[in-house]
């Protein structure tokens, strides 16, 4: 079975701090992906990754980074965490070339006060 | 307007009903096709995927795609209590240039199966 893991489920964090949101896979996939997940809103890609050290904006990336300097590994990053930051993180990793579909891991609940 | 519109629902049905959830989607481009249920405070499990136009049936799901009209169904017969959730239509292109492998999502539909 293919296991993306979300390394915090629940994190609450202070406006201003740098926080780091970390997801592994054991599937040996090229893609990976961070979504944010908002009530109304669905799921709005922030980044994606197709292959180690490389790395593209989604649809909302400001205020994000990302690293991915291993294949199995893959962070997001908030420089610096704002209040309208607060939502449902989630990783996911697909195979290139395969049915397209994405795996997702357990998701993390941020909160910034 | 919206490349993958879904009724967000909430949709409640009585235990034993056929439901039957919908998504439209605008770019003919899209080749692939999949359906995502997400319990309360986890992330979506693929549900149902389906290859260009047809239908595709797992048990007591049938998913079904008319590229024709630009349009996807997935159908529950005898719906469970466990299947409440809520259900996301995905699709995706083919993986030219830059896509690889990004999904467009719908918003998602609220099911709530009572007994």
């Amino acid at each position: 079975d293919v296991k993306v893991t979300q390394s915090s489920r629940y994190l609450v964090k202070r406006t201003g701090e740098k926080v780091f949101l970390e997801c592994v896979q054991d599937m040996d996939h090229e893609n990976m992906f961070w979504y944010r997940q908002d009530p109304g809103l669905g799921l709005r890609l922030i980044y994606f990754s197709y292959d180690v050290k490389m790395k593209e904006k989604g649809d909302i990336p400001e205020g994000y980074s990302v690293s991915r300097e291993k294949k199995e590994r893959f962070s997001l990053i908030l420089e610096s965490a704002s209040t309208n930051q607060t939502s449902m993180y989630l990783c996911a990793s697909s195979f290139t070339g395969g049915g397209r579909w994405q795996y997702f891991g357990p998701g993390t609940r941020l909160t910034v006060t | 307007q919206k490349e993958v519109e879904q009724d967000p629902g909430p949709l409640s049905v009585p235990e034993g009903a056929i439901v039957s959830l919908n998504c439209t989607y605008s770019n003919s481009a899209f080749q692939y096709f999949m359906w995502y249920r997400q319990y309360s405070r986890k992330g979506p499990e693929l549900l149902m995927y389906t290859y260009s136009s047809g239908n595709k049936e797992d048990g007591r799901f049938t998913a079904q795609v008319d590229k024709s009209s630009k349009y996807i169904s997935l159908f529950i017969r005898d719906s469970q209590p466990s299947d409440s959730a809520t259900y996301l239509c995905a699709m995706s292109g083919n993986a030219g240039g830059t896509s690889y492998g990004k999904l467009t999502f719908g918003q998602g539909t609220i099911l709530t199966v009572h007994p």
